[in-house]
């Protein structure tokens, strides 16, 4: 159906460590995979996205990887910093490409 | 450039009564996007437009519609408001199809 799946819900790493979070998206046909990240009171803003005609994409500490025949995706965030504490959604269009679904969202929290 | 902009910030309604919200995207974006975000259920998506028509629809009431004018502003109603309105109401704007959707700081409707 209409969905996109993420897990974990909440994920607590140490400062340093690297924290992954995992998408599977339903829609055969989807093309394009964002990731937001949401700050406590703040609206939701894009860090990175992928498109479905590559497998890998970084920017810096951050990593997104497609699996197009699993239908699956998934961010990495290496050398975690206590501002990388937000909640995570990852998204996926359905049916339409301009029909975005979010994931249910990760919470990740630094320990100093 | 402006942002994406929401008014107004905050509302509290009584059950039963009727809310309109605006969103006024970035210039130049066409696209316009609804979510209702709460604690429990992450971001739904609500409807979509694009140059004045409705393109996609989420599984909400027919108690929730919106429309988009010339300019591309939006505005969605609620009618018959119930407790379980009560959320935060983010739009997004994009310039094509898909791309990244800037999100505004959401109208956060309290119904008492």
């Amino acid at each position: 159906g209409e969905n996109v799946e993420q897990h974990p819900s909440t994920l607590s790493v140490q400062e340093g460590d690297s924290a992954v979070i995992k998408c599977t998206y339903s829609d055969s046909a989807s093309n394009y995979f964002p990731w937001y990240k949401q700050e406590l009171g703040k609206r939701p803003q894009l860090i990175i996205d992928i498109r479905s005609n590559v497998g890998e994409k970084k920017d810096q500490r951050i990593a997104v990887t497609l699996n197009k025949t699993a239908k699956h995706f998934s961010l990495h965030i290496t050398e975690t910093q206590p501002e990388d504490s937000a909640v995570y959604f990852c998204a996926a269009p359905y049916s339409s490409a301009s029909k975005i679904i979010f994931g249910s969202g990760t919470r990740l929290s630094i320990r100093p | 450039k402006a942002g994406v902009t929401q008014t107004p910030r905050y509302l509290i309604k009584t059950r039963g009564q009727q809310v309109t919200l605006s969103c006024s995207p970035i210039s130049g974006h066409r696209s316009v996007s609804w979510y209702q975000q709460t604690p429990g259920q992450g971001l739904q998506f609500l409807f979509e437009y694009f140059s004045e028509t409705q393109r996609n629809k989420g599984n909400f009431p027919g108690r929730f519609s919106g429309r988009q004018f010339s300019n591309s502003r939006s505005e969605m109603n609620v009618s018959t408001l119930e407790l379980g309105d009560s959320a935060l109401y983010l739009c997004a704007s994009s310039y094509g199809t898909t791309g990244e959707a800037f999100f505004g700081q959401g109208t956060r409707l309290t119904v008492v």
